[in-house]
């Protein structure tokens, strides 16, 4: 079965700080690849996907993310982070074939300091 | 409707009662997902339908746990003789279709915070 690890689970920041959150996952198969995003007290919101092709996606609010396939991974970046960045960060990956639910990482808690 | 909608909201419970959550996904998804969200956890996939058929019951924590969807909209998870160890976030996402590519982002609802006392 696939698994997920996000490396970072608490991380703490001042704001127009770079940002990177780590994500590697565990399967060989063709994956379609996710991070989500979860403000205090809203519900999980997309901020970006990999389908296929160009493995740097852009998402909302300025985050970016690539795929690195030979390091199974899907690092999230932001260059400059703010203070509305305060979230919970999770990283969630789609197998092509078996179970089709995502699979999600434990989640990084992302507090930025003004 | 504009997103997927999950009643109630919170849910506050005794040990052994049943509990039902209901999801609305978002019209037209044919795939919808029910996930639960706990604090040693995290979020766990627990059941996904395509129309009214859930080919994957496994992810299910045990037995006292199913989930049922009708004429391709709304499911309901339902929750027998609740223990304390169910009290979590259940949530509800669907899709406009489950297979790979784009089509398949999941949206998610708000969640059914459940409190088994």
């Amino acid at each position: 079965a696939q698994s997920v690890s996000q490396h970072n689970h608490h991380v703490i920041l001042s704001e127009a700080a770079s940002l990177e959150l780590g994500c590697n996952y565990s399967y060989g198969g063709t994956v379609n690849l996710f991070w989500y995003v979860q403000y205090p007290g809203q519900h999980l919101q997309l901020l970006l996907k990999y389908f296929s092709g160009d493995p740097l996606v852009k998402g909302i609010k300025g985050f970016e993310a690539e795929f690195i396939k030979s390091k199974f991974s899907f690092n999230l970046r932001k260059p400059s982070v703010q203070w509305s960045d305060t979230a919970e960060y999770f990283c969630a990956v789609k197998t092509g074939g078996g179970a089709d639910g995502l699979t999600f990482g434990k989640g990084t808690h992302l507090i930025i300091q003004p | 409707g504009a997103g997927v909608s999950q009643s109630p909201s919170n849910k506050v419970t005794e040990k052994g009662k049943d509990v039902e959550l209901r999801c609305d996904p978002i019209s037209g998804h044919t795939a919808l997902y029910w996930y639960r969200q706990s604090l040693g956890q995290g979020l766990e996939f627990l059941i996904y339908f395509q129309g009214n058929s859930a080919p994957d019951k496994s992810g299910l924590p045990s037995d006292r746990f199913s989930a049922e969807r009708t004429g391709g909209s709304v499911s309901t998870l339902t929750i027998q003789r609740t223990q304390q160890e169910d009290s979590a976030v259940y949530l509800c996402a669907s899709s406009l279709t489950r297979d790979t590519g784009s089509l398949n982002e999941q949206f998610f609802g708000p969640g059914t915070r459940l409190t088994v006392l």
